[in-house]
């Protein structure tokens, strides 16, 4: 079953400007991951945040989690054209089942020049 | 690069077409996964290996045989698919059998196509 949900589907903003997804989830969480999806290539891990942190960054990325709302964020700023690429959180799995990674359908980021 | 490679990277079949899907990570991680990603569906988790031990098959149908010789190697076998089989099918590794608390590193997939 679906636990991730992006938000939005899709995003098109231009070369420079920051872009934010977030990521909705229904049950509690240990861990959460953010990856990336270049069209027609597999997924890169980007980020894991824990779920007692806030807040982590990797250079241009900025990934927020709030387990209270159930709810995480990625933020890029400065975006480049070659951030054009599917973003997809990933949970483990409910009811403890933490060896699963669940994913949620993505955000398409389009990034024009 | 990312350390995983799955061969080939395309494949059309008919319906009675037998063929396999290889994947081979050159990591040294314990744990190997087969995924199906269709348009428009969230990431579907089809097995898991652990130390060369199915440890999961997520109700996947008996069409879909996967078989792990070693810690590096994943094969996927493919018997009269259907066409909604057709899909991209992602092969991951990881370092032991850990959820969300480690990254996965995909291949670039294999794009099927049932005819």
């Amino acid at each position: 079953s679906q636990q991730g949900e992006e938000d939005p589907q899709a995003l098109s903003i231009q070369e420079g400007e920051n872009a934010t997804m977030n990521c909705s989830y229904k049950t509690s969480i240990n861990n959460l991951q953010w990856y990336r999806q270049n069209s027609g290539r597999g997924l890169v891990h980007l980020i894991l945040i824990r779920s007692n942190e806030r807040e982590k960054h990797s250079g241009r990325l900025r990934v927020t989690l709030d387990t209270s709302k159930k709810s995480s964020s990625l933020l890029i700023t400065a975006s480049r054209a070659a951030d054009t690429a599917s973003y997809f959180c990933a949970t483990d799995g409910s009811g403890g089942s933490n060896y699963k990674l669940t994913f949620g359908k993505g955000t398409l980021l389009t990034v024009n020049p | 690069e990312t350390g995983v490679t799955q061969t080939p990277r395309h494949l059309v079949m008919g319906m009675t077409n037998k063929k396999s899907l290889k994947c081979e990570q050159h990591l040294g991680h314990n744990a190997m996964y087969w995924y199906k990603q269709s348009a428009k569906k969230p990431l579907e988790l089809m097995f898991v290996y652990n130390f060369k031990e199915q440890t999961e098959n997520n109700s996947v149908p008996s069409r879909f045989s996967p078989e792990c010789p070693n810690s590096s190697h994943l094969f996927l076998h493919l018997h009269t698919l259907q066409p909604e089989d057709s899909a991209l099918y992602l092969c991951a590794s990881s370092q032991n059998r850990g959820g969300a608390d480690q990254p996965q590193h995909f291949g670039d997939g294999t794009r099927l196509s049932i005819l």
